[in-house]
C-alpha cells in the first residue's frame, strides 16, 4: 500500500542555518505530494504541494521538488527563522484510493536564536 | 479563503457520555470531509471520509458505532463520540476538501478538537 517516511525528528537549527527534512514515499500510482506545517496548538496548514513529476513547490522559502525515480519530496529552506519552529508533515494523496490523504510520521523542527 | 473551523475548540466530558464536534467549512462547499485523530506528538490517522448525503466510510480498525459521524450538509460535517472512554481522549481533526479540487485532491484543516475524557 502506499506509505510516507520522513526523517525523526526533533530537529534542532540555529537562526538562519539550512534545512533539509527529508521525504520518501511509496506509491502504486501517481499520486500528488503535500507539505503541511503544524504551529504548536494549530491545525495543520498546506505549506507547498506538488502534482506531478519534477513540479517544484514553493512557498514561504520553502520548496519541494517532485522526484520520481528517487520517489522523494524533500523539504528545504537556505534560511530558517525562530518562526518556523512547528511541526512538518509530509504526505501523499492517490486518486486511486478516493484523495484521502496519508502523512508521514511529522518531523519536529526547532530553530533557536 | 478555504476557512475550516471546528466547535468546540476542546471538551472535557464524564467517562460514558457522548460528545459531538462540528466541522463547518466557511467558504467554500466541501462534498468529502475527512475525520483525522492525532496522538502526542504522532501522526494524524485517518479515522473516516464523509461524504455529503451518504454514510461515512471508515478506516480498518475505526468503530463505527462509536464514532458517528454526519455529513448533512456541504458545509458541516459531524463527529460524535458515543460512550467515551479515557481512551479516547485526543486530538481530533477534521479537513475538507473544496468541490474544485477534485482534480489536486488538497484538504483544508480545522484547528482541531482536544478532547479529555476524565
Amino acid at each position: 500500500g502506499n506509505s510516507v517516511t520522513q526523517m525523526e525528528g526533533p530537529v534542532t537549527l540555529s537562526e538562519e542555518a539550512f534545512l533539509t527534512i527529508n521525504c520518501t514515499y511509496t506509491a502504486t500510482g501517481y499520486p500528488s505530494l503535500f507539505w503541511y506545517v503544524q504551529y504548536p496548538g494549530e491545525g495543520l496548514q498546506l505549506l507547498l504541494k506538488a502534482t506531478k513529476a519534477d513540479d517544484k513547490g514553493s512557498n514561504k522559502g520553502f520548496e519541494a521538488t517532485y522526484r520520481k525515480e528517487t520517489t522523494s519530496f524533500h523539504l528545504e529552506k537556505g534560511s530558517v527563522q525562530v518562526s518556523d519552529s512547528a511541526v512538518y508533515f509530509c504526505a501523499l494523496s492517490d486518486r486511486n484510493q478516493g484523495g484521502k490523504l496519508i502523512f508521514g510520521q511529522g518531523t519536529e523542527l526547532s530553530v533557536k536564536p | 479563503g478555504a476557512v475550516v473551523s471546528q466547535h468546540p475548540s476542546w471538551v472535557i466530558c464524564k467517562s460514558g457520555t457522548s460528545v459531538k464536534i462540528e466541522c463547518r467549512s466557511l467558504d467554500f462547499q466541501a462534498t468529502t470531509m475527512f475525520w483525522y485523530r492525532q496522538f502526542p506528538k504522532q501522526s494524524l490517522m485517518l479515522m473516516a471520509t464523509s461524504n455529503e448525503g451518504s454514510k461515512a466510510t471508515y478506516e480498518q480498525g475505526v468503530e463505527k458505532d462509536k464514532f458517528l459521524i454526519n455529513h448533512a450538509s456541504l458545509t458541516l460535517s459531524t463527529l460524535t463520540v458515543t460512550s467515551a472512554h479515557p481512551e479516547d481522549s485526543s486530538f481530533y481533526i477534521c479537513s475538507a476538501r473544496p468541490e474544485e479540487a477534485a482534480t489536486s485532491y488538497e484538504q483544508y484543516f480545522g484547528p482541531g478538537t482536544r478532547l479529555t475524557v476524565t
